[in-house]
């Protein structure tokens, strides 16, 4: 089964930029994988931010992004908020197996 | 306004069977591709299986992990998803969630331990 790879942490200023990445083992991320992007908070359930590699939701605050970069999925934070800090996960669509999820990345907002 | 609302869940000893259910509002059900993930105390989001809506084939995919102990059903007349969990192992303690992928339910806690 392929292996979806993410920063295990990163750390932001207030205010400041940050971009995290969704790679995969079996190559090059693409639009054909689908790439999610999910916030969770302590306790609480997985909120989706982005599907689709680059599109937001209604609820998706303008300050995130998600794009393909570099063979990878990304999702960009600017002018990052205390409230950002979070657990993001980004999942891919494989066929055989519909959704595999990153390790996840734990956002620090400092 | 969307809303998933899992239940079922609950404390079973190893090798015993828990049905969860999801029931989904505030959107056309029918339609929707239902997914189960779940979340294992400290740990990361893992996707246990998907049931494609009947339009686009009804199709049920499972992980690996999960397949031939837990079935995953629709009833889209009463817009619910169920999954029933048989021969659970220690492993399988975790929040379980429903999901559209979109939308999430605040999930459901499976505890499994003798």
């Amino acid at each position: 089964q392929a292996v979806v790879t993410q920063e295990p942490s990163l750390t932001v200023s207030p205010g400041g930029t940050v971009t995290l990445t969704c790679g995969s083992s079996t190559g090059a991320v693409t639009s054909g994988h689908y790439p999610y992007w999910v916030q969770q908070k302590p306790g609480q359930a997985p909120r989706t931010l982005i599907y689709d590699a680059t599109n937001k939701y209604s609820w998706t605050p303008a300050r995130f992004s998600g794009s393909l970069l570099g063979g990878k999925a990304a999702l960009t934070l600017s002018g990052a908020q205390p409230e950002d800090e979070a657990q993001y996960y980004c999942f891919l669509s494989y066929s055989g197996a519909p959704w595999v999820f990153g390790g996840g990345t734990r956002l620090t907002v400092l | 306004e969307v809303q998933l609302v899992e239940s079922g869940g609950g404390s079973v000893k190893p090798g015993g069977s828990l049905r969860l259910s999801c029931a989904g509002s505030g959107f056309i059900f029918s339609n929707a591709w239902m997914s189960w993930v779940r979340q294992a105390p400290g740990k990361g989001l893992e996707w246990v299986g998907r049931f494609r809506s009947k339009a686009d084939g009804g199709t049920i995919e499972y992980a690996a992990p999960v397949k031939g102990r837990f079935t995953i059903s629709r009833d889209d007349s009463k817009n619910t998803l169920y999954m029933q969990m048989n021969s659970l192992k220690t492993e399988d303690t975790a929040v379980y969630y429903c999901t559209t992928g979109g939308d999430w339910g605040q999930g459901t806690l499976v505890t499994v331990s003798s």
